[in-house]
């Protein structure tokens, strides 16, 4: 069964826009990470967040933590052509536990 | 090497055959798992492995799927009297248990026929 269910499934954007995607989950976490799968390919981690942490940054990336409401959010600034991928967010539910991916959003950037 | 090397990258069988795929994960990576994802969907878990140990089976599918690793390195997942329903692709990914990042495979579609 999936921990995670991202939301929305599919989000279309232009080049400059920001792009949000929620992720909710079922169980409490060590912690939460976004990655992201061009198509036909592996997944790469972006970011990672532990449970008592509530936002990080990294470059364009922004992730927040809510453990209250069991969900975390990926914002993308100022979005580019490059960054159209398919992203999942995955909980880790403690050390040494296996790593939980969600359904994915499939975002589409255009120019 | 050095990324998470998977073969074959595309294995087309026949119905009833059996497959064997490998993963050769990052030289040091305790943590190995397999996932399987097929087209459009997310990932499904599969087995994770700390060392030569098997913690977690719970994702095998069926009685058809094993999977082992030697020398807590290279590992191969074995799929007997496939079906088309296995039809996917097959993620292998590795890490260390402390920073919890893991670094993936570029898959092997396998496709039945």
């Amino acid at each position: 069964s999936q921990q995670g269910e991202e939301d929305p499934q599919a989000l279309s954007i232009q080049e400059g826009e920001n792009a949000t995607m929620n992720c909710s989950y079922k169980t409490s976490i060590n912690n939460l990470q976004w990655y992201r799968q061009n198509s036909g390919r592996g997944l790469v981690h972006l970011i990672l967040i532990r449970s008592n942490e509530r936002e990080k940054h990294s470059g364009r990336l922004r992730v927040t933590l809510d453990t209250s409401k069991k969900s975390s959010s990926l914002l993308i600034t100022a979005s580019r052509a490059a960054d159209t991928a398919s992203y999942f967010c995955a909980t880790n539910t403690g050390t040494a536990s296996k790593l939980t991916f969600g359904t994915g959003t499939r975002l589409q950037v255009t120019l | 090497g050095a990324g998470v090397s998977q073969s074959p990258s595309n294995k087309v069988t026949e119905k009833g055959k059996d497959v064997e795929l490998r993963c050769d994960p990052i030289s040091g990576h305790t943590a190995l798992y397999w996932y399987r994802q097929s087209l459009g969907q997310g990932l499904e878990f599969l087995i994770y492995f700390q060392g030569n140990s098997a913690p977690d089976k719970s994702g095998l599918p069926s009685d058809r799927f094993s999977a082992e690793r030697t020398g807590g390195s290279v590992s191969t997942l074995t799929i007997q009297r496939t079906q088309q329903e296995d039809s996917a692709v097959y993620l292998c990914a590795s890490g260390t248990p402390n920073t919890g990042e893991l670094f993936f495979g570029e898959g092997s579609r396998l496709t039945v026929l």
